[in-house]
């Protein structure tokens, strides 16, 4: 059962266009979201995050847009950058007792091209 | 302040046999994670450790075990390794327990197992 699904296994977009990753989740629980970028022979590095609470969160050219109606989630990165290519994970956070457990998706292989 | 670094980087065993990995995390940090990815399934959670306890669980079997030491290095062990078990081990450290946190990963320990 995937809690957290990222239905596109990979992206190609333009240098200097808009990229967007989406990720949907099933669980109502969870209540923080993060993105986590990983380049091929390294660890996933922490992009952005985003509470429950807000439906938005920026970071320079990286926006995180929450619908938690829809369950839903999204990654904006505009301009994109060849450097950007990399495999976008989005990952999901709920509390259990008194732990927290974090949910990740299968994870959205980005390509840019100069 | 160093990274997170694991080692080995890469391993090759046979089947049967069993390996232990290491992970030393970020300075200060006391919660160490562990990740299991393949190809077709994403980052798989192993367990968390913090403060030399486990507190946090994945759906793996009992093969897979792991501990903290009191420095905050920890160790994941797989017995009896089978096919299956091929894949990129990556630990991620974090200075609190819990998933909200953001997470600091190492390179990852690549086991092959013929």
């Amino acid at each position: 059962d995937q809690q957290v699904k990222q239905n596109s296994p990979s992206l190609s977009v333009q240098e200097g266009r808009i990229s967007i990753l989406n990720c949907d989740y099933t669980n109502s629980m969870f209540d923080y979201f993060l993105w986590y970028k990983k380049y091929p022979a390294e660890g996933p590095t922490f992009l952005i995050s985003i509470s429950s609470i807000k439906d938005k969160n920026e970071d320079g050219r990286f926006t995180v847009f929450l619908n938690k109606s829809a369950k839903h989630l999204s990654l904006h990165i505009v301009p994109s950058q060849p450097g950007d290519s990399a495999v976008y994970f989005c990952a999901a956070s709920k509390r259990i007792g008194n732990n927290r457990k974090l949910i990740w998706g299968l994870g959205t292989s980005l390509a840019v091209n100069p | 302040k160093a990274g997170v670094t694991q080692t080995p980087r890469y391993l090759i065993k046979t089947r049967g046999q069993q390996v232990t990995l290491s992970c030393s995390p970020i300075s200060g940090h006391r919660s160490v994670s562990w990740y299991q990815q393949t190809p077709g399934q994403g980052l798989q959670f192993l367990f968390e450790y913090f403060s030399e306890t486990q507190r946090n669980k994945g759906n793996f079997p009992g093969r897979f075990s792991g501990r903290q030491f009191s420095n905050s290095r920890s160790e994941m062990n797989v017995s009896t390794l089978e096919l299956g078990d091929s894949a990129l081990y990556l630990c991620a450290s974090s200075l609190l327990s819990g998933s909200a946190n953001e997470q600091f990963f190492g390179p990852g320990t690549r086991l092959t197992v013929l």
